[in-house]
């Protein structure tokens, strides 16, 4: 089955600087990738998602990379702000359930 | 979007005891359901995958006889905890999908056992 590695585990930057997340996954099935934020307590927010047949994505200050030869991705934010501070998860499925990474506790200060 | 709503929120049972939580989708029809558990700083685990009117397809190590699924309409799917214990505590994650790609995740239910 599919699994999906998430690196690193935590991340701390400061404000208005860029993070980056990557993610690796093993079943060359997998087409559809998408990244969550999760603040404690609470479910996971769709940010932003790629599908195979894209090698990049962007919605304003987030963007998403795919390089299906090599099968990682990634998450790139910009300009970040202290509320951009949460857990960020990225997984990866064939067209079923979704297998997430362990997650990345990103935090930003000011 | 659509709405997923999970019932109840927080649960606190004592040992020995089963719970039940709904999942819904309020506004969808959902063809395949999800269940996830997350322990405190944690990734979520897909404990099963059910779609509607027939039997779950639990992941590897999830004991299907402990956690009941059913999915008995497109609206709603259960997920049983039976003879809890204290190392059931755990938050549980459902999730819906309507033919695509894309996964509405419920609040999740917040299972105690004492």
């Amino acid at each position: 089955g599919e699994n999906v590695e998430q690196h690193p585990s935590t991340l701390s930057v400061q404000e208005g600087d860029s993070a980056v997340i990557k993610c690796t996954y093993s079943d060359s099935a997998s087409n559809y990738f998408p990244w969550y934020k999760q603040e404690l307590g609470k479910r996971p927010q769709l940010i932003i998602d790629i599908r195979s047949n894209v090698g990049e994505k962007k919605d304003q200050r987030i963007a998403v990379t795919l390089n299906k030869t090599a099968k990682h991705f990634s998450l790139h934010i910009t300009e970040t702000q202290p509320e951009d501070s949460a857990v960020y998860f990225c997984a990866a499925t064939p067209g079923t359930a979704l297998i997430f990474g362990k997650g990345t506790t990103l935090s930003v200060s000011s | 979007g659509a709405v997923v709503s999970q019932h109840p929120s927080r649960v606190i049972c004592k040992s020995g005891t089963s719970v039940k939580i709904e999942c819904r989708s309020l506004d969808f029809q959902a063809t395949t359901m999800f269940w996830y558990r997350q322990f405190p700083k944690q990734s979520l685990m897909l404990m099963a995958t059910s779609n509607e009117g027939s039997k779950a397809t639990y992941e590897q190590g999830v004991e299907k006889d402990k956690f009941l699924i059913n999915h008995a309409s497109l609206t709603l799917s259960t997920l049983t905890v039976t003879s809890a214990h204290p190392e059931d505590s755990s938050f549980y994650i459902c999730s819906a999908t309507d033919r695509g790609h894309e996964q509405y995740f419920g609040p999740g239910t917040r299972l105690t056992v004492t």
